[in-house]
């Protein structure tokens, strides 16, 4: 299964300011997920970064607010702009695994804003 | 739109009891579902399950998928404490291949 080096593991930031998360992986993949666990939550998509076009965004996300790049098969970032402490949580990046293995997660951003 | 219920949403038990989490599913366009055991931040793979009546195992968990009642089960036998954890159910859809998370469960083991 892939192996996701997910950057920053934590921060803590102001709100009006933006945070940008980074998501290497160890082999090219096409499709790439990033999710947002608020505290007390379960997952929820925010989109699918696919190289070479735009992010696809779920329902009740925007690229304004969640601005995504994908510059290559093993590179995405996730910005979070103008913070308020609503966006206080667990970030993720994910990768569809091969076979029957299932998908592999980035070790997650937890981000508080203050 | 698509719902994923996962019941109970809380379980406290003794160590060495057997637990049984359930997960129903309502997708458009269900391709597998998946269950992943979350502690910290990062969500650990569990199983994948495609097909219907076939039980997979791993040590003391076990799983089984009914693709004809939108169900899945995930058993976990002589519970340990470091079993406690979120365990999560995620169907994957077909296409956009994306997953779409059950609210968890939230087991605690006694010791």
């Amino acid at each position: 299964s892939a192996v996701i080096s997910q950057k920053p593991s934590r921060d803590i930031c102001q709100r009006g300011t933006s945070l940008t998360i980074q998501c290497q992986v160890d082999s090219q993949v096409t499709m790439m997920f990033w999710y947002r666990q608020q505290p007390g939550q379960s997952l929820t998509l925010i989109a699918t970064a696919n190289q070479g076009s735009e992010a696809t965004y779920e329902s009740g996300f925007v690229i304004d607010k969640f601005p995504i790049s994908r510059p290559n098969l093993t590179f995405s970032t996730l910005t979070v702009s103008n913070m308020s402490p609503e966006d206080s949580s667990i970030y993720l990046c994910s990768v569809a695994g091969q076979d029957n293995y299932g998908y592999t997660f980035g070790s997650g951003t937890r981000l508080t804003v203050v | 739109e698509d719902k994923v219920v996962q019941s109970p949403l809380s379980l406290v038990v003794h160590e060495g009891d057997t637990v049984t989490l359930n997960c129903s599913y309502e997708v458009t366009n269900f391709r597998s579902l998946l269950w992943y055991k979350q502690e910290k931040k990062a969500p650990t793979f569990l199983f994948m399950l495609t097909s219907s009546g076939i039980e997979k195992k791993s040590g003391r968990l076990s799983s089984i998928l009914d693709k004809k009642e939108l169900f899945s089960i995930l058993n976990i036998t002589a519970t340990q404490t470091g079993d406690s954890a979120i365990y999560l159910c995620a169907p994957i859809i077909q296409g956009a291949q994306k997953l779409v998370f059950g609210q968890g469960t939230r087991l605690t083991i006694n010791p």
